[in-house]
């Protein structure tokens, strides 16, 4: 079973619509969750942490039950422009603060 | 800051050959990491430093070899590359977060 695991898509939504991309990660150790964005052909860059609080960016809300260890991205009004990879990644500090990455939700925002 | 660049950005080699990749970062970060990222497989992690001069194996380490002579490199080789080793090679560093460099496309004939 991978440490991280989330559905692959693609979700194919139009414009405008609202999106949901749920992850769930296996060590409990896990301390961090971030969910990063990957462009086609191009480097991944953090879109957000994720905090048991929740939190709001924008249109973009993340979620984190540690109990269920299940991470939740809910993106709102959708563009054109978030069409990419979604990433969750799990963190655990000491032993080089590696982060573990899920194989990413793809979503095509269309007309 | 042009924060973490990586070269070549492209290279195709034949199975035996070797090459370096050469990461750099002008943010003073200790952690640097060498990923590789296939379809379906997601990013795995190769190797990673926590500071100058040290080095640790990641997930997959096998047939690649680091070193991180200067804060600001971390280098990846490839001694005898083979045809599973066609990939997009990612580097990154990291205070808290990990920034990435634009990746190494790698293609062993």
């Amino acid at each position: 079973r991978k440490e991280v695991e989330q559905d692959p898509g693609p979700f194919n939504v139009p414009e405008g619509a609202t999106v949901a991309f749920n992850c769930t990660y296996s060590n409990s150790a896990s301390q961090s969750f971030f969910w990063y964005r990957q462009d086609c052909r191009k480097e991944p860059k953090l879109l957000m942490s994720v905090y048991s609080s929740g939190n709001e960016d924008g249109r973009f809300t993340a979620q984190l039950n540690r109990a269920s260890q299940y991470i939740s991205l809910l993106i709102r009004d959708s563009k054109l422009s978030d069409s990419a990879t979604y990433l969750c990644v799990a963190y655990i500090t000491g032993g080089g603060n590696k982060l573990t990455f899920g194989t990413g939700t793809q979503l095509k925002v269309e007309l | 800051n042009a924060g973490v660049t990586q070269t070549p950005k492209f290279r195709v080699l034949k199975t035996g050959q070797s090459m370096t990749l050469l990461c750099a970062q002008d943010m003073n970060h200790e952690y640097m990491y060498w990923y590789r990222q296939d379809p379906g497989m997601g990013l795995r992690l190769i190797h990673y430093s926590v500071g100058e001069g040290t080095t640790a194996k990641g997930e997959v380490p096998d047939g690649y070899n680091v070193s991180r002579l200067k804060k600001q490199n971390f280098l990846l080789g490839l001694e005898s590359a083979a045809p599973s080793q066609t990939s997009v090679y990612f580097c990154a560093s990291s205070g808290h977060t990990q920034y990435f460099g634009p990746g190494t496309r790698l293609t062993v004939l």
